[in-house]
């Protein structure tokens, strides 16, 4: 049972537009989310978290949207920039009953075209 | 501040071969998970050792199996090898329970 997922497996934007990354999540136990970016032949680099008591946070070009009520959240990147291109993963975890290990998504690849 | 390290890059081992994948954490890191990607799925969860005791284990069988050293750096090791077994083991750390994990490049194990 995939309790996040990722329902794009990818997404092109042109460069300068917004990149708008999707999540949904079924476990309702999760309370704390994360985005990561990973490129070919490297580790996951971690971009930004929000925790279920918010509803936003931004970082930047990056901002993180929590709809706790459609078990959603989404990934805004603007302006894309050609570096953006990498395979974006969302990732959840339920902190409440100390359960920190991390249930990922299947990912999106995103494609910044000049 | 170096970041988290993993070696070997790369392995291949044969069926029924055991692996040992390593990892180093961030300095002052004290928690060190273990991730598995296999080909075409999402890293799954499979171990996450803290101040030196296992804390929680994901779905897998006990030929996966760990431990972490006094320096916090930690070991995982892959009994019985099967072929699909294959895939890219990535290990995190991060400062303590409740803080961002920030993971290695892995180490790709290929299983004949």
């Amino acid at each position: 049972d995939q309790q996040v997922k990722q329902n794009s497996p990818s997404l092109s934007v042109q460069e300068g537009r917004i990149s708008i990354l999707n999540c949904d999540y079924t476990n309702s136990m999760f309370d704390y989310f994360l985005w990561y970016k990973k490129y070919p032949a490297e580790g996951p680099t971690f971009l930004i978290s929000i925790s279920s008591i918010k509803d936003k946070n931004e970082d930047g070009r990056f901002t993180v949207f929590l709809n706790k009520s459609a078990k959603h959240l989404s990934l805004h990147i603007v302006p894309s920039q050609p570096g953006d291109s990498a395979v974006y993963f969302c990732a959840a975890s339920d902190r409440d009953f100390g359960n920190e290990k991390l249930t990922f998504g299947t990912g999106t690849r995103l494609t910044i075209i000049p | 501040e170096a970041g988290v390290t993993q070696s070997p890059t790369h392995l291949i081992k044969t069926r029924g071969q055991q692996a040992t994948l390593r990892c180093s954490p961030i300095s002052g890191h004290t928690s060190v998970y273990w991730y598995q990607q296999a080909l075409g799925l999402g890293l799954q969860f499979l171990l996450w050792y803290d101040e030196g005791e296992e804390r929680n284990r994901g779905n897998f069988p006990p030929r996966f199996s760990g431990r972490q050293f006094p320096n916090y750096s930690s070991e995982l090791n892959v009994n019985a090898l099967e072929l699909e077994d294959s895939a890219l083991y990535l290990c995190a750390s991060s400062l303590g329970r409740f803080e961002t994990q920030y993971f290695g490049p892995g180490t790709r194990l290929l299983v004949l």
